[in-house]
């Protein structure tokens, strides 16, 4: 089954405790992407990778870091979490072009205290 | 600046009616995709439909069509005989060639369908 997958799906954790959320695809997709949604704000872009060793910032990178060793994976990481980075996170993957919707994993609640 | 408008933040529909969505796009690219994702209170994004910049035809998907107004930038999502299960938060969402396949997502709308 075409899917992409994120871990975990639920996480609370502490201030200044660094986390890796993994996200990875199955789909042989050129192009990964996160997301953080809130409410009122929709879906903010973190960070984007159109190839492996490819990573691009989207419009809210800052307190976030990615990487893309290998086609199927893109994992994000929280170095240093902080309360505002409370949110629900998704990763998404595609074809690279503007005529390729994205595949959404399930989503990761995330919350810092 | 906000690329991606959607002015409704919610809406109220008595079910079998239609429905338009709004949603107003910015970008001085000529090769760009519009979308529109449906997100229900599960919390899964399903992809719903999807028009090109220099598609003619308004995209149609089932009962989900896009009235798509290329001058005036704007990609209305249409629901026909709305259903109870179409209650849900919907994004509009564009990706842009020239800014390297980045892509923008509005604020959302969250549609009731009322029995």
């Amino acid at each position: 089954e075409a899917q992409v997958t994120q871990n975990p799906r639920y996480l609370i954790t502490v201030t200044g405790k660094k986390l890796t959320v993994t996200c990875s695809q199955n789909m042989n997709h050129e192009y990964m992407s996160w997301y953080r949604q809130d409410p009122g704000l929709g879906l903010r872009q973190i960070y984007y990778s159109m190839n492996v060793e490819v990573t691009d910032k989207g419009d809210v990178p800052e307190g976030y870091k990615v990487s893309r060793k290998e086609k199927r994976n893109f994992p994000l990481i929280l170095e240093s979490p902080s309360p505002n980075q409370t949110s629900l996170y998704f990763c998404a993957s595609s074809l690279v072009g503007t005529n390729y919707e994205q595949y959404f994993g399930p989503g990761t609640r995330l919350t810092v205290t | 600046a906000q690329k991606i408008t959607q002015t409704q933040p919610g809406m109220f529909v008595q079910e079998k009616e239609a429905v338009t969505l709004d949603c107003t796009y910015d970008t001085s690219d000529q090769s760009y995709g519009l979308f529109w994702y449906k997100q229900p209170s599960s919390g899964e994004m399903i992809f719903l439909i999807y028009q090109g910049s220099y598609d003619e035809q308004n995209a149609t998907e089932g009962r989900y069509s896009l009235n798509f107004q290329k001058a005036r930038k704007s990609a209305n999502l249409v629901i026909s005989a709305s259903q109870l299960g179409d209650s849900a938060m919907y994004f509009c969402a564009m990706r842009e060639r020239y800014r390297d396949d980045k892509i923008i997502f509005g604020k959302g709308t969250r549609l009731h369908i009322l029995p």
